[in-house]
């Protein structure tokens, strides 16, 4: 079994602050995902990283896949409020997503005004 | 509007009654996944599909059941519910690329069951 460890579990910062989430593994990954969940939702997909090295851009939020594939990152620069909720990294196996994702257990994130 | 639909959203009910946890998508979506979803543990993967009446067990398939006659609906069937079925469930869905990689999935608003 795959297993994906996130750090840190728990993170309260001052808005304007910068930040960066990990998500770890043993094992490579053909694809990582990192998803948002707000309270009462389903997960929503944020990007995709496939290639070891990659780096993808969203707003304010920086996604990188390790060389390796076997772990990635989050930074957000200057968070804001809107940025708090549950960060979920996921990584697709052998078969390449088909056979769904294994998920880390998340980084609860809180933007404090 | 694109989107994967469960119902319920919440239920109750005692242990040992039958029930069907309903998802539907309107994407045209080949694979389907159920999760659960619990305090400490994240989301654990129940049953999954790659097409119609293909299904295959998750992490965590003890006490579910899953079908897949048609694309579009992927029910979870708990045949004699019990206590440590108590969690958030949901369905997810997604589908390949033209070159071969896949688009992330789509997950439903999750059901929050009970089981006393």
């Amino acid at each position: 079994t795959q297993l994906l460890e996130q750090s840190p579990q728990f993170l309260s910062i001052q808005e304007g602050e910068n930040l960066t989430v990990y998500c770890n593994s043993s094992s490579v990954f053909s694809s990582l995902q990192w998803y948002r969940q707000e309270p009462g939702e389903g997960p929503v997909l944020l990007v995709t990283v496939v290639t070891g090295g990659e780096v993808k851009k969203l707003k304010r939020l920086t996604f990188q896949f390790g060389d390796a594939r076997k772990d990635s990152s989050l930074h957000i620069t200057a968070a804001q409020t809107g940025d708090t909720g549950l960060y979920l990294c996921a990584g697709a196996g052998s078969g390449g997503g088909a056979d769904g994702l294994t998920f880390g257990k998340g980084t609860h994130l809180i933007i404090q005004p | 509007e694109a989107q994967v639909t469960q119902n319920p959203r919440y239920l109750i009910t005692v242990t040992g009654k039958k029930l069907t946890v309903t998802c539907s998508q309107n994407m045209n979506h080949e694979y389907m996944s159920w999760y659960r979803q619990d305090p400490g543990l994240g989301l654990r993967q129940i049953y999954y599909s790659m097409n119609v009446e293909v299904t295959d067990k998750g992490d965590v398939p003890e006490g579910y059941k899953v079908s897949r006659k048609e694309k579009r609906n992927f029910p979870l069937i708990l045949e004699s519910p019990s206590p440590n079925q108590t969690s958030l469930y949901f369905c997810a869905s997604s589908s390949s690329t033209q070159t071969g990689g896949f688009y992330g999935y789509t997950f439903g608003s999750g059901t929050r069951l009970t089981v006393v």
